[in-house]
This record gives structure tokens, C-alpha cells and sequence, in this order.
């Protein structure tokens, strides 16, 4: 049973470019929030999809937008990339509810 | 609202030792306390987890945690500490009205002495 897998691994962009990063869900699970680790400090919320919508967001400029497939893999954008957008970016999945969710080993964006 | 507080970003134990890491969180409606931990180059692995009912809860490797409703801690233990246990540790809150959204702690580094 495959858990959350992100792609791509590693990412390299310069600043102004646009980004778009890919998560399939752990199989079962309906919901997915992607989390934005800076390093050495704890994932920020960024937001999460359920039924192919924007349930709940973060902090985050509108430069950030995703989107939920009917198979409930999920996209994140992020256009006009600034150097402070050098970060791990996590997707977690969960059946909803009160679960936990689930991590994928993320995508570590590197802005030039 | 909710936040967390995670005591010290370095933890350093010789192996066999107690492992003692703190959490303290804030939250307006009963919360869901989670502790994670995070190996280099990966994502969060779940440790624990505490929704309702009894307050001290086991998980995987020998941890386990205790949620203090009156001190809004969850500390995370371990008797004997292992050196496959260095790693990074977050505690997470969430709430029943905010389903989705996870806030996370800063994080304690975990170092095991030989």
C-alpha cells in the first residue's frame, strides 16, 4: 500500500518563475493539505482541498493556489517565486475527520 | 486559535537515557495533540496521537505522551533513548473545527550520545 508520494523530489527555479508541485494521496484518503517546512523551523499550513475544493487557508499570498483532481491527487502553484520560497514543501493526506494525516517526503523547492 | 510551543530546540541524552521532549499548546476548543518525528531528507512520521479519552498514550518505538489538560502540555517520553532516535520531533495541535489544518511547533532536534 503506497503512501503519499510527492513529486518532484528536488527542484531548482529562479525568482519570477512558476512552480507546480504534485501529490497523490495515500489510497483510501479523500483530503490533502500541503505544509510549507522553511528550514529549521515546523511546517506552515497552507491549505487543504476536499472534494476538489479549497477548504481551509494559510497565511499564504494568493500566489499560492492548488487544486484537487477527482481522484484526489492534488497540485500546488506557486507563480512569481521570491527567494523566501526556498523551502521543503509537504503534502498530507487523511480520510478525514479526526484522523492523522499522512506526509510524503516532500519537494525541496531552491530558489536562485 | 491554536499554537504550540515546543521547550528547547536541542535535546542532547547519552544513550539509555530518559528522553524528555516539551510541548505546550493554546487552543480555544479541546484540542488534538500529535507528536511527529522527522529523519533527514524525509517527511513526518506520526508518533502519537491524542484525540479524546485516556491521557497517556503509547506509540510506535517506546514513545509516549501525556496530555495535562490544567498545565496545555504533551510531553514526549521514552525510558531508554536509542541512538536510531536522533532525529527531529514536532508536536502539532488541531481541532475539530479546523480538521485540515495542523499547527506544528519549531521543532526539537534530538542528539544521542554514544
Amino acid at each position: 500500500d503506497a503512501g503519499v508520494t510527492q513529486s518532484p523530489t528536488h527542484l531548482i527555479k529562479t525568482r519570477g518563475q512558476q512552480v507546480t508541485l504534485r501529490c497523490s494521496p495515500k489510497s483510501g484518503h479523500d483530503t490533502v493539505s500541503w505544509y510549507q517546512q522553511a528550514l529549521g523551523q515546523g511546517p506552515q499550513f497552507i491549505f487543504q482541498y476536499y472534494e476538489e475544493e479549497e477548504r481551509q487557508r494559510g497565511n499564504f499570498p494568493d500566489r499560492f493556489s492548488g487544486h484537487q483532481f477527482p481522484n484526489y491527487s492534488s497540485e500546488l502553484n506557486v507563480n512569481a517565486l521570491l527567494l523566501g520560497d526556498s523551502a521543503l514543501y509537504l503534502c498530507a493526506s487523511s480520510p478525514g475527520g479526526n484522523q492523522p494525516q499522512h506526509f510524503g517526503d516532500g519537494t525541496r523547492l531552491s530558489i536562485l | 486559535a491554536q499554537s504550540v510551543t515546543q521547550l528547547g530546540s536541542h535535546v542532547s541524552v547519552s544513550e539509555g537515557a530518559l528522553v524528555l521532549l516539551r510541548c505546550n499548546y493554546s487552543s480555544s476548543v479541546p484540542p488534538y495533540l500529535f507528536w511527529y518525528v522527522q529523519y533527514p531528507n524525509q517527511g513526518l512520521q506520526l508518533l502519537l496521537k491524542y484525540t479524546t479519552g485516556a491521557t497517556l498514550v503509547k506509540g510506535i518505538n517506546g514513545f509516549e505522551a501525556e496530555f495535562k489538560k490544567s498545565e496545555t502540555s504533551f510531553h514526549l517520553t521514552k525510558p531508554s533513548a536509542h541512538m536510531s532516535d536522533a532525529a527531529e520531533y514536532f508536536c502539532a495541535v488541531r481541532t475539530n473545527t479546523n480538521a485540515g489544518k495542523s499547527t506544528f511547533g519549531d521543532g526539537t532536534t534530538l542528539t544521542v550520545k554514544p
